[in-house]
């Protein structure tokens, strides 16, 4: 199947600092690509939409300047969580997929440890 | 409500059980269906998709119920390496290829 990866698979920060976290389709081209949150013990979250070539679209209640999307490529999409806290500590997974409809990859996720 | 609802679990059944998950969901608008698998602190992975008519793959048979909004999935003869969660999986195509996840069902084989 389809193959996204992750990275960093694990990230522990200060309080305070931005984190970055990438999201590559490694053998296919993704005009859409999914942003997760999951808490430990609760399901994923879609967090937003994240569209080459244009801004991304968030879900109510994600702050879109607190976690910042670029998706500059058909194969690149990037998450950056600024200034983050610990209350963001959490496991954040992308996904993409080769068809409109079709089946979902998922990243590796990444897991963000803040102190 | 929420927009698909599971059972938590955990499911504790041992080897070669049968056991069986439910799943609501609320728009009746939803098209496509999904069972995916998630291990502990890994990303989930396509276990089967869901038609109308029912589908097997193996040891697992899923089912959906349109009329009454609930998707099934049924695991013969449980291996211990089919302790995972389950997460029901929904799209409603609201904005192109979105997926709705439940809260996951938690399953542990035991010898």
């Amino acid at each position: 199947g389809a193959v996204v990866s992750q990275h960093p698979s694990w990230v522990i920060c200060k309080s305070g600092t931005s984190v970055k976290i990438e999201c590559r389709s490694l053998d296919f081209q993704a005009t859409t690509m999914f942003w997760y949150r999951q808490f430990p013990k609760q399901s994923l979250m879609l967090m937003a939409t994240s569209n080459e070539g244009s801004k991304a679209t968030y879900e109510q209640g994600v702050e879109k300047d607190k976690f910042l999307i670029n998706h500059a490529s058909l194969t690149l999409s990037t998450l950056t969580v600024t200034s983050a806290h610990p209350e963001d500590s959490s496991f954040y997974i992308c996904s993409a997929s080769v068809t409109s409809g079709g089946e979902l990859f998922f990243g590796e996720g990444s897991r963000l440890t803040v102190l | 409500r929420k927009e698909v609802e599971q059972d938590p679990g955990p499911f504790n059944v041992p080897e070669g059980a049968t056991v069986a998950f439910n799943c609501t969901y609320s728009n009746s608008a939803s098209q496509s269906f999904f069972w995916y698998r998630q291990d502990c602190r890994k990303e989930p992975k396509l276990l089967m998709s869901v038609y109308s008519s029912g589908n097997e793959d193996g040891r697992f048979t899923a089912q959906l119920n349109r009329a009454s909004q609930y998707i099934s999935l049924l695991i013969r003869d449980s291996k211990l390496s089919d302790s995972a969660t389950y997460l029901c999986v929904v799209n409603t195509f609201r904005t192109g290829n979105m997926l709705t996840f439940g809260g996951g069902t938690r399953l542990m084989v035991k010898p």
